[in-house]
C-alpha cells in the first residue's frame, strides 16, 4: 500500500489531454513539493517534473504539473504514442523522514 | 553526462548478505546527495535510503532500517549499500540515484540502470 495514491491506469487517444492524479496527506504533499517520474517500458525512471510544476531541460511543454492542498496532478496534452509509460509521483514525508512514492499509473495510448 | 553504474546484484539466500556498489561519473560526486531506490518485479518504486554529500545526514525506509547500511566514498566517486538479513521481499531492481543537492533529502534527478537482487532459497 503506497503512501501516495494514484490511479493504476489511464488512457487516451493521440492528441488528447490526459491527467493523472496523486493524493497524499499533510505530512507529504501538503507541506512539500511534488515530483513526477516517467518510466518507459524496460528502462530506468526519468525525472519529468520537479517542485510541483517545473520541467527539467528537454521535457516537452506538453507536460504540466500542479498541486493543491494534499493533492497533485500531472497533465499531458497532445498525447503521443511515445508517452506510453508508467508515471510515478513522489514527495518527502516529514513524519516518515523519507521519500514516498505513488503506486504508479500505467498510461496507455490507444 | 551524468552516469551511474550499479553492480553487486545477484542471487542470495534468505538471511544472507550482499553489498551493492554504484560508480558515479560526469559530475562532482562529493557535492551531491545520493539515494537507493528499489522496484520489486512488476511493482512500483520504493525509496530505500539517502545520504548527504558529506555523509552527515542518512535516512532509511522503515522496511530496511537496522538491516541495510548506506555509505559513500567521495575519493572513489562511489556509493554503497550493505544489505544484511535479506528477506524474500527485498527482491527487486535496486537503482542508484543522484540527489539534486548536497543535503539529505534532495529530490532524485538522475537514475542508474539498476541491478537485480534476488532473495530466494
Amino acid at each position: 500500500q503506497s503512501v501516495l495514491t494514484q490511479p493504476p491506469s489511464a488512457s487516451g487517444t493521440p492528441g488528447q489531454r490526459v491527467t493523472i492524479s496523486c493524493s497524499g496527506s499533510s505530512s507529504n504533499i501538503g507541506s512539500n513539493y511534488v515530483y513526477w517520474y516517467q518510466q518507459l517500458p524496460g528502462t530506468a525512471p526519468k525525472l519529468l517534473m520537479y517542485r510541483n510544476n517545473q520541467r527539467p531541460s528537454g521535457v516537452p511543454d506538453r507536460f504540466s504539473g500542479s498541486k493543491s492542498g494534499t493533492s497533485a496532478s500531472l497533465a499531458i496534452s497532445g498525447l503521443r504514442s511515445e508517452d506510453e509509460a508508467d508515471y510515478y509521483c513522489a514527495a518527502w514525508d516529514d513524519s516518515l523522514s523519507g521519500w514516498v512514492f505513488g503506486g504508479g499509473t500505467k498510461l496507455t495510448v490507444l | 553526462e551524468v552516469q551511474l553504474v550499479e553492480s553487486g546484484g545477484g542471487l542470495v539466500k534468505p538471511g544472507g548478505s550482499l553489498r551493492l556498489s554504484c560508480a558515479a561519473s560526469g559530475f562532482t560526486f562529493s557535492s551531491y546527495s545520493m539515494n537507493w531506490v528499489r522496484q520489486a518485479p512488476g511493482k512500483g518504486l520504493e525509496w530505500v535510503s539517502s545520504i548527504s554529500s558529506s555523509s552527515d545526514y542518512i535516512y532509511y525506509a522503515d522496511s530496511v532500517k537496522g538491516r541495510f547500511t548506506i555509505s559513500r566514498d567521495n575519493a572513489k566517486n562511489s556509493l554503497y549499500l550493505q544489505m544484511n538479513s535479506l528477506r524474500v521481499e527485498d527482491t527487486a531492481v535496486y537503482y542508484c540515484a543522484r540527489g539534486s543537492g548536497y543535503g539529505g533529502y534532495d529530490y532524485v534527478d538522475y537514475w542508474g540502470q539498476g541491478t537485480l537482487v534476488t532473495v530466494s532459497s
